[in-house]
């Protein structure tokens, strides 16, 4: 399958200080690229829809101030947590659609835990 | 109601059994549904994809859907211990992929 990189892997920060997490698709050129958030025992949750050279499309209820979206180039996708509390901690998954069908392929995801 | 169901679990089978995890969504213009497998700490890696009724095989996985029922379904045949993970059910809807809660699936050596 195709493949997505993310990274950091897991980060821990302070209260108050904001945290990027990059996305990147390795063979193939994502026009769209998506984050979700996942805690504990839960579901994933779309946070939202990444469109390159576009503002980001949030989903209900996310602020689009406080978790910042940038998807510069069609390989390139990055999320910014800005002045993280500790209820931001989570795990931050990023996808892309590959062009030639529907498919979502996932990065391996970014553990955020903010003390 | 949720968007996408799924019953979580867990569910617990013995290796060699058949395993059968449940899907029921909501969007009846949903023409495209997924089964993703996720480890624990991992992030979601796709098994199945399929479009139109009926099932559709792929070694020891067969889905299944049913659009009238608004149903789609993961059979895993000759479970392997290695196969316990959470199985996440996804329906694009509207371009979006929506996830279900997930079924944690156990299987017993």
């Amino acid at each position: 399958g195709a493949v997505v990189s993310q990274h950091p892997s897991w980060v821990i920060c302070k209260s108050g200080t904001s945290v990027k997490i990059e996305c990147r698709s390795l063979d193939f050129q994502a026009t769209t690229m998506f984050w979700y958030r996942q805690f504990p025992k839960q579901s994933l949750m779309l946070m939202a829809t990444s469109n390159e050279g576009s503002k980001a499309t949030y989903e209900q209820g996310v602020e689009k101030d406080k978790f910042l979206i940038n998807h510069a180039s069609l390989t390139l996708s990055t999320l910014t947590v800005t002045s993280a509390h500790p209820e931001d901690s989570s795990f931050y998954i990023c996808s892309a659609a590959h062009p030639q069908d529907e498919k979502l392929f996932f990065g391996s995801g970014t553990q955020l835990s903010v003390l | 109601q949720k968007e996408v169901e799924q019953n979580s679990g867990p569910l617990s089978v013995p290796e060699g059994a058949i395993a059968s995890l449940n899907c029921t969504y909501s969007d009846r213009g949903s023409q495209s549904f997924f089964w993703y497998r996720q480890y624990s700490g991992k992030s979601p890696e796709l098994i199945m994809s399929i479009y139109s009724n009926g099932d559709q095989e792929d070694g020891r996985f067969t889905a299944q859907l049913n659009k009238a029922s608004q149903y789609v379904s993961l059979l895993i045949r000759d479970s392997q211990p290695s196969d316990s993970a959470t199985y996440l059910c996804a329906v694009n809807l509207g371009g979006k992929l929506i996830f279900g809660q997930g079924t944690e699936l156990s299987v017993k050596p």
